[in-house]
């Protein structure tokens, strides 16, 4: 079975300029979840999504925004990009239970998109 | 919120050697999940190891375990028999149970260990 996919895997922007990085999950998983990873901060999660719906969000600013499609792959947009949201952009996929069962479902990371913005 | 502390930013151990990464982390939730995550220079990251806080056995993965102490808040991770290609970023990390609705719920992830395995 193939893994998370991450498209592109490296991308340079200018500031003021939008991005959108897209994650495929593994097939049979409906749950897509976002991070960022900076020397700085750390890891820090951005937001899930699962069905088409947006379950869970990170302190982020607006610029930040996603979506998920009716076959899992997600999307998640930057707009206005600045200096600082140069970054590792990590997504993860579950397999989510069955509705009305509360189960741990790992979650497998894709190999991250690299946003640089000069 | 949940917070989580790495306090050993960097370590270093000889190959076939053992050696210990730290957490501590803070929680008021009484059932949680417990990570650590090994991060390679591909920058792929993979999961180690999981321990669930109402299981009081500590976690073991071939040559990887922890010493889960739940009331001390502590969850380090012994690699024994250490290889080369343990060299990698550790990031230990917590997790909420998941809702009902059985969605995924977010990582919270400390700063992370780099370990340097060396012949």
């Amino acid at each position: 079975k193939a893994g998370v996919t991450q498209t592109p895997r490296y991308l340079i922007k200018t500031r003021g300029q939008q991005v959108t990085l897209s994650c495929s999950p593994i097939s049979g998983h409906r749950s897509v979840s976002w991070y960022q990873q900076t020397p700085g901060q750390g890891l820090q999660f951005l937001f899930e999504y699962f069905s088409e719906t947006q379950r869970n969000k990170g302190n982020f600013p607006g610029r930040f925004s996603g979506r998920q499609f009716s076959n899992s792959r997600s999307e998640m947009n930057v707009s206005t990009l600045e200096l600082g949201d140069s970054a590792l952009y990590l997504c993860a996929s579950s397999l989510v239970g069955t509705s009305g069962v509360s189960s741990y479902n790992e979650q497998f990371f894709g190999p991250g998109t690299r946003l640089t913005v000069l | 919120a949940q917070t989580v502390t790495q306090s050993q930013p960097e370590m270093s151990v000889q190959e076939a050697e053992t050696v210990t990464l730290s957490c501590t982390y803070d929680t008021s939730e009484s059932n949680y999940y417990l990570f650590w995550y090994k991060q390679p220079p591909s920058r792929q990251m993979i999961l180690v190891i999981r321990q669930e806080a109402y299981k009081q056995q500590n976690a073991t993965e071939n040559r990887f375990s922890v010493n889960f102490q739940k009331a001390a808040k502590s969850f380090s991770l012994k690699i024994s028999d250490s290889q080369l290609g343990d060299t990698a970023m550790y990031f230990c990390a917590f997790m909420k149970l998941p809702s009902l609705t059985g969605t995924a719920s977010k990582l919270t992830f400390g700063t992370g260990t780099r370990l340097q395995v060396t012949l």
